[in-house]
């Protein structure tokens, strides 16, 4: 059974611009959820996608969105990129159910470190 | 809104003695509370977690304590050791996470003194 893996480990962006990042998800889960960690505190959760859907969603503006594959991986997309949008953004992955519920622990990647010049 | 209040935000303890981390919630609707330990560079790990129908859950060194009524849990570490030394985050969400996510407290950052 493999963890959850994100992709990629560190990225350095300017101002403006626009990334992508990945996830793949532990097997047998259907459930990604993605969250930011700035600097010295606790991850705050920015959405959630059950069966490539989005399933709820944190306090995020919308230049902030996502996907979910078939497969159940994942990806975060930041559109014009801020200075404060510098943090570890964390994925997630568990197994959820119809309804926003879910039956089991989230489990986290890595991370992949987002530094905006 | 902060909705998980976690305190203290560092402490220092001797090898062996106990770590005691505090975490008070507001959301009478979160049903599941799980703590995390996080080393540097490293993503969140589940360390424990435990739902609201016992006040107490052990497994091995880690204890969580669980009041209901006041809305306040807490992780006790037993016989810290060094390779405890990290940062532990408390979290509540609604039956695992749900479509709104896992609420984070600020983290509690401990280190043991050999």
């Amino acid at each position: 059974e493999t963890g959850v893996t994100q992709s990629p480990t560190h990225l350095i962006k300017t101002r403006g611009q626009q990334v992508t990042l990945r996830c793949s998800s532990q097997s047998g889960h259907n459930t990604v959820s993605w969250y930011q960690q700035a600097l010295g505190q606790g991850p705050q959760f920015i959405f959630q996608y059950y069966r490539e859907e989005e399933n709820g969603r944190g306090n995020f503006p919308p230049r902030f969105s996502g996907l979910q594959f078939p497969n159940y991986s994942s990806e975060l997309n930041v559109n014009a990129l801020e200075l404060d949008d510098s943090a570890l953004y964390l994925c997630a992955s568990s197994l959820g159910l119809a309804g926003g519920t879910s039956t089991d622990t989230q489990y986290f990647g890595p991370g992949t470190r987002l530094t905006v010049l | 809104q902060q909705q998980v209040k976690q305190s203290p935000q560092s402490l220092i303890v001797q090898k062996g003695g106990i770590s005691i981390i505090n975490c008070a919630y507001e959301n009478t609707a979160f049903d599941y509370f799980p703590w995390y330990q996080q080393f540097p560079g490293k993503g969140p790990a589940l360390l424990i977690a435990i739902r609201p129908d016992v006040s107490e859950k052990k497994e091995g060194r880690f204890t969580i304590s669980f009041n209901k009524s006041a809305k306040q849990f807490s992780l006790h570490i037993m016989d810290s050791q060094p390779g405890d030394s990290a940062t532990y985050f408390c979290a509540a969400g609604n039956s695992g996470g749900g479509a709104d996510g896992l609420t984070f407290g600020k983290g509690t950052h401990l280190i043991i003194q050999p």
